[in-house]
């Protein structure tokens, strides 16, 4: 069965510290994504890659940076926690053709205090 | 910019009725639409997809229409369940494109 695994499933941190979330897929997908989920607003693409060491920004990357050192690993870093960064963050990888066929992490819900 | 209309936000059935949920899409250039399932607390689940070149695509109770005109496109449920009840997304992209725009979401509940 295919598998995105995320590490954490809730996290609580602090304004300023830097937060890591990790991405791990089994699939030897090509494309990986890192999404945010908040209500009213569907999902909102943060960052893709679509290969190793390479890495695009997505429609809301600021505050925001990613790392891809292997291929099935993809880590989100929030460099400064804010407040307004408070979401359900999830990740997604695809085989094929860009962004088809999303297959998506269980999410990490992130809190900001 | 690019951006997915989608309609209801809540939508509410009793089991065995009929679900139709309604998307419409800005950018002329998307030419593939899925459609996302996520029950609570769980992960997304694409559940059926459609390209610009089919009017139409049925999987068992699912069935996704595309009117490229328009630029709508619905998800249809029929025979409805409990197990149906959960946030159904649409989305659209295009062929190779690594940006999904997706709808805000429309929760379905399923009346037993």
């Amino acid at each position: 069965d295919v598998k995105v695994t995320q590490s954490s499933r809730y996290l609580v941190k602090r304004t300023g510290e830097k937060v890591f979330l990790e991405c791990v897929q089994d699939m030897d997908h090509e494309n990986m994504f890192w999404y945010r989920q908040d209500p009213g607003l569907g999902l909102r693409l943060i960052y893709f890659s679509y290969d190793v060491k390479m890495k695009e920004k997505g429609d809301i990357p600021e505050g925001y940076s990613v790392s891809r050192e292997k291929k099935e690993r993809f880590s989100l870093i929030l460099e400064s926690a804010s407040t307004n960064q408070t979401s359900m963050y999830l990740c997604a990888s695809s085989l094929g053709q860009g962004a088809e066929k999303l297959f998506f992490g269980s999410g990490t819900q992130l809190s900001v205090l | 910019g690019e951006n997915v209309e989608q309609h209801p936000s809540t939508l509410s059935v009793q089991e065995g009725d009929s679900a139709v949920i309604k998307c419409t899409y800005s950018d002329s250039a998307s030419n593939y639409f899925p459609w996302y399932k996520q029950e609570l607390g769980k992960r997304p689940q694409l559940i059926i997809d459609i390209r610009s070149n089919v009017g139409e695509k049925k999987d068992q109770r699912i069935a996704v229409t595309l009117n490229k005109t328009a630029k709508h496109f619905s998800l249809h449920i029929t025979e409805t369940q409990p197990e149906d009840s959960a946030v159904y997304f649409c989305a659209a992209s295009y062929t190779g494109g690594f940006k999904t725009i997706f709808g805000a979401g429309t929760r379905l509940f399923v009346k037993a």
